[in-house]
């Protein structure tokens, strides 16, 4: 199974902040890796796939990077709305597997 | 617009089995690969299961292997999770998502979730 680390874990960042969220895939998996936003009590809700590419509607401040084994999400300017925990997950083969979250706090 | 909405949720003693439904609509299901998805209280994301397209492959975590299936009905757009043996680590909110295509792709569309509890 391919093991997903995302990391850090959590983080507490101000408003207008840019913030970087790493995810490491255990073997490379090419460039499939979503992220997703979850908000408590929510389903999440997808982001950005294919490493890099946003999903429809979601807001240009999200971009995505990386191939193979190691990915980054950035948030480029951080919004009190943007108080989530994200996740990366690989499909590049079954199981699908997902990072363990990072939860991004607003200071 | 792309809906799936999850049902069968309950309390149910260590040992039950349960049945969850998943309905899809704004969609031509049999067209795409779907997948379970759970989160136990506090924790994070867990796939569960998948099933492609066609519905000749299907696919499991090792902690519900031999106690779940996952299976799909095209002719009424549903998606359904039999799980037996059910224990209490299997308690959390249960996800269903469509794949991009047919056989792979990102879970680009989710349920709301439904709530599977499993005490005595």
């Amino acid at each position: 199974d391919i093991q997903m680390t995302q990391s850090p874990s959590s983080l507490s960042a101000s408003v207008g902040d840019r913030v970087t969220i790493t995810c490491r895939a255990s073997q490379g998996i090419s460039n499939s890796l979503a992220w997703f936003q979850q908000i408590p009590g929510k389903a999440p809700k997808s982001l950005i796939y294919a490493a890099s590419t946003l999903q429809s509607g979601v807001p240009s401040k999200f971009s995505g990077s990386g191939s193979g084994t190691d990915f980054t999400l950035t948030i480029s300017s951080l919004q009190p709305e943007d108080s989530a925990t994200y996740y990366c997950q690989q499909y590049n083969s079954y199981p699908l597997t997902f990072g363990g979250g990072t939860k991004v706090e607003i200071k | 617009e792309v809906q799936l909405l999850e049902s069968g949720g309950d309390l149910v003693q260590p040992g039950g089995s349960l049945r969850l439904s998943c309905v899809a609509s704004g969609l031509t299901f049999s067209s795409y690969a779907m997948s379970w998805v759970r989160q136990a209280p506090g924790k994070g994301l867990e796939w569960v299961s998948g099933i492609s397209g066609s519905g000749g492959g299907t696919y499991y975590a090792e902690s519900v292997k031999g106690r779940f299936t996952i299976s799909r009905d095209d002719s009424r757009n549903t998606l359904y999770l039999q799980m037996n043996t059910l224990r209490a680590e299997d308690t959390a909110v249960y996800y269903c998502a469509k794949r991009q295509y047919r056989n792979s792709g990102y879970l680009d569309y989710w349920g709301q979730g439904i709530l599977v509890t499993v005490s005595s």
